[in-house]
């Protein structure tokens, strides 16, 4: 049973427009989520964080918003760039706020053309 | 030098060898992690270890038997395994279990 699910395994967008990454959890204990970004060949990458106590946490080009109630995260990138091309993957933690024991999505691959 | 370094990159074996994955992190941080990650699959948490001690097996067959000797050297020892062991096996560390960074990972191959 898959706690957090990542239902598009991938998305195009053109450069300049918003990129918009889904995430949806099942465990109600989860209380941080994080993205992580991964090019090929690389290991993952930290992005960006939001505790359950917030519904929205900016840095630069990147906000995540969270929905408590509907128990669903969101990842915007404005504007995209070609160099944001990867795979996002989103994670969740049940045991307050540390990244101890990480339960990821499948990811999604985020393609930004030109 | 990445914080993370995971050797080898690549690495093929039969399933009546031994062989060990090797990950070093330089970062300072006090927490290191062994992650898999098969086709198609979410990551899964393998092993975690504070301070050198383990904090977290995730019902992880016995032919994976990892080793921390320090905070930070971290390494997964490779017994007997099975083709469908074959994954991508990725290494992270962190401070005080905040953010993971990950190494670049091991592509492990079973014949």
């Amino acid at each position: 049973d898959q706690q957090v699910k990542q239902n598009s395994p991938s998305l195009s967008v053109q450069e300049g427009r918003i990129s918009i990454l889904n995430c949806d959890y099942t465990n109600s204990m989860f209380d941080y989520f994080l993205w992580y970004k991964k090019y090929p060949a690389e290991g993952p990458t930290f992005l960006i964080s939001i505790s359950s106590i917030k519904d929205k946490n900016e840095d630069g080009r990147f906000t995540v918003f969270l929905n408590k109630s509907a128990k669903h995260l969101s990842l915007h990138i404005v504007p995209s760039q070609p160099g944001d091309s990867a795979v996002y993957f989103c994670a969740a933690s049940a045991l307050a706020g540390t990244a101890s024991k990480l339960t990821f999505g499948t990811g999604t691959r985020l393609q930004v053309t030109l | 030098e990445t914080g993370v370094t995971q050797t080898p990159r690549h690495l093929v074996m039969g399933m009546t060898n031994k062989k060990s994955l090797k990950c070093e992190q330089h970062l300072g941080h006090n927490a290191m992690y062994w992650y898999k990650q098969s086709a198609k699959k979410p990551l899964e948490l393998m092993f975690v270890y504070n301070f050198k001690e383990q904090t977290e097996n995730n019902s992880v067959p016995s032919r994976f038997s990892p080793e921390c000797p320090n905070s930070s050297h971290l390494f997964l020892h490779l017994h007997t395994l099975q083709p469908e062991d074959s994954a991508l096996y990725l290494c992270a560390s962190s401070q005080d279990h905040r953010e993971l960074f990950f190494g670049e990972g091991s592509r492990l191959t079973v014949l």
